[in-house]
């Protein structure tokens, strides 16, 4: 079967830092990447997406990366802020219109 | 606040018990999902409710029994649960489970213990 995953498990950085979270995906069908950030006790928040056509998309603060050629997205994030300790995960969508998600890279940001 | 409610947040009940779930979103989207997460796992999709008719069921046992009235509430009703079943169950909803290009929005989950 098809499937998500993220190459590192844990990243740390200082408060400050710029941060880059990857995921590698296996599906060449999939259309539609989206990226979730899980705080403890809460459910995943929708934080940021991109479709196929792009390879580039910027929110605040986050840029989501789209190299289809070798099937890699990433999640950067800018000026890294203790409140961005979080699990961050990926999901993709393809022609099931169900997404599939990742194990998740837990963020910890040292002041 | 996501839009998406989840009561109870913690549930706590032995293995003979029967409990129910509920979800409700204040989107107005068509779409429900029950996801169950566990521990250093990928969200496992449980069912999908699109305009509420169900449209996946992925090979859920049947002590999980879902429920959807209407598009803007979701029940998963519970009944001899197991000690593996102990879990964070998630809610979400999204626009429409039949387009592709729309994420999901999700609840902050019940934190299921089987005692």
């Amino acid at each position: 079967g098809e499937s998500v995953g993220l190459h590192l498990p844990t990243l740390s950085v200082q408060e400050g830092d710029n941060s880059i979270i990857n995921c590698a995906y296996s599906n060449s069908a999939s259309d539609y990447f989206i990226w979730y950030k899980q705080e403890s006790g809460k459910g995943p928040q929708f934080i940021i997406d991109i479709r196929s056509n792009m390879d580039k998309r910027q929110g605040q603060r986050v840029t989501v990366l789209l190299n289809k050629t070798v099937k890699h997205l990433s999640l950067q994030i800018a000026a890294t802020q203790p409140g961005d300790s979080a699990v961050y995960f990926c999901a993709e969508k393809g022609g099931s219109y169900i997404p599939t998600f990742g194990r998740g890279t837990s963020l910890i940001v040292h002041p | 606040e996501t839009g998406v409610t989840q009561t109870p947040r913690h549930l706590v009940m032995g293995m003979t018990n029967k409990k129910s779930l509920k979800c409700e979103q204040h989107l107005g989207h068509n779409a429900m999902y029950w996801y169950k997460q566990s521990a250093k796992k990928p969200l496992e999709l449980m069912f999908v409710y699109n305009f509420k008719e169900q449209t996946e069921n992925n090979s859920v046992p049947s002590r999980f029994s879902p429920e959807c009235p209407n598009s803007s509430h979701l029940f998963l009703h519970l009944h001899t649960l197991q000690p593996e079943d102990s879990a964070l169950y998630l809610c979400a909803s999204s626009q429409d489970s039949g387009v592709s290009n729309q994420p999901q929005h999700f609840g902050d989950g019940t934190r299921l213990s089987i005692l």
